[in-house]
């Protein structure tokens, strides 16, 4: 299975674009990158997925290189609500989820 | 009505007792999961399920079992609850062909 790399907490100005990064170095051909993200205890909520392509939706933004060795989640105006851990995964047969980043945004 | 039903939503045991956590859904998806969540940390797998007879263990399945009664039912069980199993779990269901998971509102645990 692949595995994913994401740095362990980041802080974002209120109203700046939040940029999340994860790297994937070990993804197959066929596997999709996806991200996922948790506010407090609640569970975890979809947000978008892409396999080679840059993918937009109504909540975000997803920038896979060339390579598909990485990829970047943007949210192009963060709130504070946007305040929760993010969650990027390579899916396996099973969602494996690692520790995610901590996404602050602050006013 | 939630998607994804958990009950109960939460619980206190003591330790030794048998506790069963049940998961229901109305999306008809095939696949469920049994995720365990712990204070500052990830989701870790415990159990999933790809249809009504398979059953296959997760990342961290040692004091757990569950149960495909049909496709819309998918229970965890604690045999012999023990305090380091305190914590927030969750169920979670999926199509094989779709793109996301839907997630329960979660169960926390408790074991004294």
């Amino acid at each position: 299975d692949a595995k994913t790399t994401q740095p362990t907490s980041m802080d974002c100005a209120e109203g700046r674009a939040a940029n999340l990064p994860c790297n994937h170095s070990t993804i197959s051909g066929n596997e999709y990158v996806y991200w996922y993200r948790q506010i407090h205890s609640q569970g975890p909520q979809y947000i978008i997925h892409g396999l080679k392509n840059n993918e937009t939706n109504e909540m975000a933004s997803l920038i896979i290189t060339e390579d598909r060795k990485s990829s970047t989640l943007i949210l192009p105006h963060a709130t504070l609500r946007d305040t929760a851990v993010y969650y990027c995964i390579v899916r396996p047969p099973a969602l494996v989820f690692g520790a995610g980043t901590i996404l602050r945004v602050k006013s | 009505d939630a998607d994804v039903t958990q009950t109960p939503r939460n619980r206190i045991t003591k330790t030794g007792k048998r506790i069963m956590l049940e998961c229901s859904q109305t999306k008809g998806h095939d696949r469920m999961y049994w995720y365990r969540q712990d204070p500052g940390l990830g989701l870790r797998l415990i159990y999933y399920s790809f249809d009504v007879k398979d059953i296959n263990k997760g990342e961290i399945s040692d004091g757990y079992s569950v149960s495909r009664q049909a496709q819309a039912k998918f229970s965890l069980s604690l045999e012999s609850a023990i305090p380091n199993q305190t914590a927030l779990y969750f169920c979670a269901t999926s199509d094989s062909g779709s793109t996301e998971a839907f997630f329960g509102q979660g169960t926390r645990l408790t074991v004294v």
